[in-house]
């Protein structure tokens, strides 16, 4: 089984409909992120939690918001999406304690989210 | 401005050659280096990475060079396979408060012809 999972893995919608993309992670991680991967423009953080009661803006976070449910699930919201949030979200974990791989981060298979 | 560059968007070698993936940086406060590999269809996988205490890291067929006074680094790999074709995002760490987060290059896709 996946680590990191991410539902749905495909999703169309339309314009100012809200919608919520969810991962889960069995590796027993504090820290989660979400990205999303645009043509061109690499992987961009949207929000990145620390742990469960922290939350923060990554660099493109406006239009989105978060929820960290528990130390294994983090979720992204778009409250009216739009077409140029149109893009693959990826959620991710890391672990910076004890780990021989400092700031390695693991990710999901990814979302391909396509706003009409 | 970007902080992570990746200036080939993409890369074209034959089976069996070296592929030579580059990657400049701006800020001299990552420590912390990591290239990732990403097939289509799936989430970015980790590959190798360097601290900037070190010049080279070797793994395998892979090796990650750091040249610190230039902000620098490349991936070799040698010899190229064709399932090494993917897309490869160089990514930096270490920076002050947001400590752990990884800041992205827009990667290069790289081709391996048989």
């Amino acid at each position: 089984d996946a680590d990191v999972t991410q539902t749905p893995r495909n999703r169309i919608t339309k314009t100012g409909k809200r919608i919520m993309l969810e991962c889960s992670q069995t590796k027993g991680h504090d820290r989660m992120y979400w990205y999303r991967q645009d043509p061109g423009l690499g992987l961009r953080l949207i929000y990145y939690s620390f742990d469960v009661k922290d939350i923060n803006k990554g660099e493109i976070s406006d239009g989105y918001s978060v929820s960290r449910q528990a130390q294994a699930k983090f979720s992204l919201s778009l409250e009216s999406a739009i077409p140029n949030q149109t893009a693959l979200y990826f959620c991710a974990t890391s672990d910076l304690k004890g780990s021989g791989r400092y700031n390695e981060q693991f990710f999901g298979p990814g979302t391909r989210l396509t706003v009409l | 401005d970007q902080q992570v560059k990746q200036n080939s968007p993409s890369l074209s070698v034959q089976e069996g050659r070296i592929s030579i993936l580059n990657c400049d940086y701006t800020n001299s406060m990552f420590d912390y280096f990591l290239w990732y590999k990403k097939y289509p269809a799936e989430g970015p996988t980790f590959l190798i990475s360097i601290s900037s205490i070190k010049d080279k890291n070797e793994d395998g067929r892979f090796t990650v060079f750091l040249n610190k006074s230039a902000k620098h680094l490349s991936l070799h790999i040698v010899p190229s396979q064709p399932g090494d074709s993917a897309v490869y995002f160089c990514a930096a760490s270490g920076v002050g408060g947001s400590q752990g987060n990884l800041i992205f290059g827009k990667g290069t896709k790289l081709s391996v012809k048989p």
